[in-house]
């Protein structure tokens, strides 16, 4: 089983609809969560931190779930400039380095 | 404020050659992470300094890749006897501090085309 799994794309939604994304995580000694936009051919940014309370930024809510091991990435009233890939990543308490998905690509449709 | 740098931004070179690759991090930043993108995936981790040492080098796939960080900031990941299966996205990100709740930011990435 691969550490970090995230739902299989494309996601093809049209501009304006709430889309949702799931990952899930093999370790149970992860501790840090992120979400990560990567546009074609560049590199990833940070979209935003995940925290326990879960949080929110804009149009953009992430929660966090430990006991069954899953973040999720909400994205509402969607843009036709959300369009690009969505990498989930983790890392352990002991580790510095991150842990990625493969990554769930958005395509917003007008 | 410049952000992380990587060159070159394209490398193609022959399978059994030998290739460096550089990274100038944010200035400041005393972590420097180095990871590799294959198509259709993630970023996967390779090395990762703290200051001038190798702090985790679990992700080096075999000894063929090695890096370096000699002053504490440019590092150089060198890759011996090319394959063509070392085609990828080389990514270097760095962070203020390591640590697990620090942003890891990420440079444009090195394209390497092993022919």
């Amino acid at each position: 089983r691969k550490e970090v799994e995230q739902d299989p794309g494309p996601f093809n939604v049209p501009e304006g609809a709430t889309v949702a994304f799931n990952c899930t995580y093999s370790n149970s000694a992860s501790q840090s969560f992120f979400w990560y936009r990567q546009d074609c051919r560049k590199e990833p940014k940070l979209l935003m931190s995940v925290y326990s309370s879960g949080n929110e930024d804009g149009r953009f809510t992430a929660q966090l779930n430990r006991a069954s091991q899953y973040i999720s990435l909400l994205i509402r009233d969607s843009k036709l400039s959300d369009s690009a890939t969505y990498l989930c990543a983790v890392n352990m308490y002991d580790q510095g380095n991150l842990i990625f998905g493969k990554g769930t690509k958005l395509s917003v449709k007008p | 404020g410049a952000g992380v740098s990587q060159t070159p931004s394209n490398k193609v070179t022959e399978k059994g050659k030998y290739v460096e690759l550089r990274c100038d991090p944010i200035s400041g930043h005393t972590a420097l992470y180095w990871y590799r993108q294959s198509l259709g995936q993630g970023p996967e981790f390779l090395i990762y300094f703290q200051g001038t040492g190798a702090a985790d080098d679990s992700g080096l796939p075999n000894d063929r890749f090695f890096a370096v960080r000699p002053e504490g900031s440019v590092s150089t990941l060198k890759i011996q006897r090319t394959e063509r299966g070392d085609s990828a996205v080389y990514l270097c990100a760095s962070s203020l501090i390591p640590g697990i709740q620090e942003t890891q930011y990420f440079g444009p990435g090195t394209r390497l085309l092993v022919l």
